[in-house]
């Protein structure tokens, strides 16, 4: 399965944008990057997910590189209500890893007034 | 359209016993998976069922076994029941098992062992 690298926490100003990066390096061609969060003990909640275009919906925005190494989360205008567990996925593609949700320790963002 | 829902929401079991945990996927979805979180190890994959068959499985003993029916609905169990698997218990579903299909997660059922 391949890894993904988050940093461990970060902080971000209420109102401004929050950048969340992850790392990926053992990508594989058609494996999807995935990023989910989770609030204090409840189920993850889905953001957005993408191969290697970028994406964006009504939640956040994902960049992906060219050569889809890394890529970064963006929620463009963060509330108290964005702090939580963002998780960075690459889903399995392969074997006994297909369709695999491979979570890692996450990037706890904390969002201040 | 109704989310993922699991039950029961919480539960307590003494050590040595068994217990079955619900989900009920969204409707129209056919694979669910279910996953373990604990505090020291994470998240966990413990399966995936799609069409009444188990299409994938995580490192979990044997103690561990799931089962899903003809309407979606899926059930997992555990028996002889160890202090360590105290978790949170998720379950996701997904319409289908392309790759680009949201898989999404109902609030889990809270298992403590005593």
């Amino acid at each position: 399965d391949a890894k993904t690298t988050q940093p461990t926490s970060m902080d971000c100003a209420e109102g401004r944008a929050a950048n969340l990066p992850c790392n990926h390096s053992t990508i594989s061609g058609n494996e999807y990057v995935y990023w989910y969060r989770q609030i204090h003990s409840q189920g993850p909640q889905y953001i957005i997910h993408g191969l290697k275009n970028n994406e964006t919906n009504e939640m956040a925005s994902l960049i992906i590189t060219e050569d889809r190494k890394s890529s970064t989360l963006i929620l463009p205008h963060a509330t108290l209500r964005d702090t939580a567990v963002y998780y960075c996925i690459v889903r399995g593609a392969g074997g006994t890893s297909y369709g695999k949700l491979t979570f890692g320790q996450g990037t706890i963002l904390t969002v201040h007034p | 359209k109704a989310g993922v829902t699991q039950t029961p929401r919480y539960l307590i079991k003494t050590r040595g016993q068994q217990v079955t945990l619900s989900c009920s996927p969204i409707s129209g979805h056919r694979s669910v998976s279910w996953y373990q979180q604990t505090p020291g190890q994470g998240l966990q994959f413990l399966f995936e069922y799609f069409s009444e068959t188990q299409r994938n499985k995580g490192n979990f003993p044997g103690r561990f076994s799931g089962r899903q029916f003809s309407n979606s609905r899926s059930e997992m169990n555990v028996s002889t029941l160890e202090l360590g698997d105290s978790a949170l218990y998720l379950c996701a579903s997904s319409s289908t098992r392309v790759l680009n299909t949201e898989a999404f997660f109902g609030q889990g059922t809270r298992l403590t062992v005593v």
